[in-house]
């Protein structure tokens, strides 16, 4: 099956510094979304995308649907302790819809 | 609005034992999912529901039954639960055309 590779598995960084992590497809998604899992539960929705090339901000994230629509990015600037979590890309593949894919996470540890 | 809710919360089952997860949305969503969350897996699809009366496998549905009578409502079944079914599942819901997913507390069952 389709399958999203996230990079970095894990990133353990200091209270102020800017975060990146990624996502990759070896096929094309019609929308990538990027969610927040704290300790004990759900994961929470903070960005949805949904066109080639789309850059949209939440506070002090940002992410990008990828030009050739098989990537994403996800940055957060000046991290503070709460940002502390597993973040999750996920995606829908053309034709479906209420599937999502996920990737594998990527768990962020900050210093204060 | 409740949003999507989970019950039970935590369920310790033996081997062979059966029972219902279940899983309620009150925001009228037509799509409704079921996902297995195993560590450094991220999440699994197990199956899903674009419709009252329609539902189709995911990634992993082995083990799992599900139905959906209603709108709301889509409960998940083991019929003879495993160990290797020890996980954290969570159920979500979307919106027609919004291709957000909103995601549940989840259910922490293990096995034994």
């Amino acid at each position: 099956g389709q399958q999203l590779n996230q990079s970095p598995q894990s990133m353990f960084i200091q209270e102020g510094e800017d975060v990146s992590m990624n996502c990759t497809s070896s096929s094309i998604f019609n929308t990538w979304l990027w969610y927040k899992q704290d300790p004990g539960e759900g994961p929470v929705l903070l960005i949805a995308l949904y066109k080639a090339g789309e850059l949209t901000s939440n506070g002090r994230l940002t992410a990008q649907f990828g030009i050739t629509r098989k990537d994403s990015f996800l940055n957060i600037s000046a991290s503070i302790p709460s940002d502390v979590g597993i973040y999750f890309c996920a995606g829908h593949a053309p034709g479906n819809t209420g599937k999502l894919i996920f990737g594998q996470g990527t768990t962020l540890q900050v210093k204060p | 609005n409740a949003g999507v809710t989970q019950t039970p919360k935590f369920q310790v089952l033996k081997t062979g034992q059966s029972m219902t997860l279940q899983c309620a949305q009150d925001m009228n969503h037509e799509y409704m999912s079921w996902y297995r969350q195993d560590p450094g897996m991220g999440l699994r699809l197990i199956h899903y529901s674009v419709g009252a009366g329609i539902t189709d496998q995911g990634e992993v549905p082995n083990g799992y039954n599900v139905s959906r009578s209603t709108t709301e409502d889509f409960p998940l079944r083991l019929l003879s639960a495993a160990p290797s079914q020890t996980s954290v599942y969570f159920c979500a819901s979307e919106g027609q055309g919004t291709y957000e997913q909103y995601f549940g507390p989840g259910t922490r069952l293990t096995v034994t």
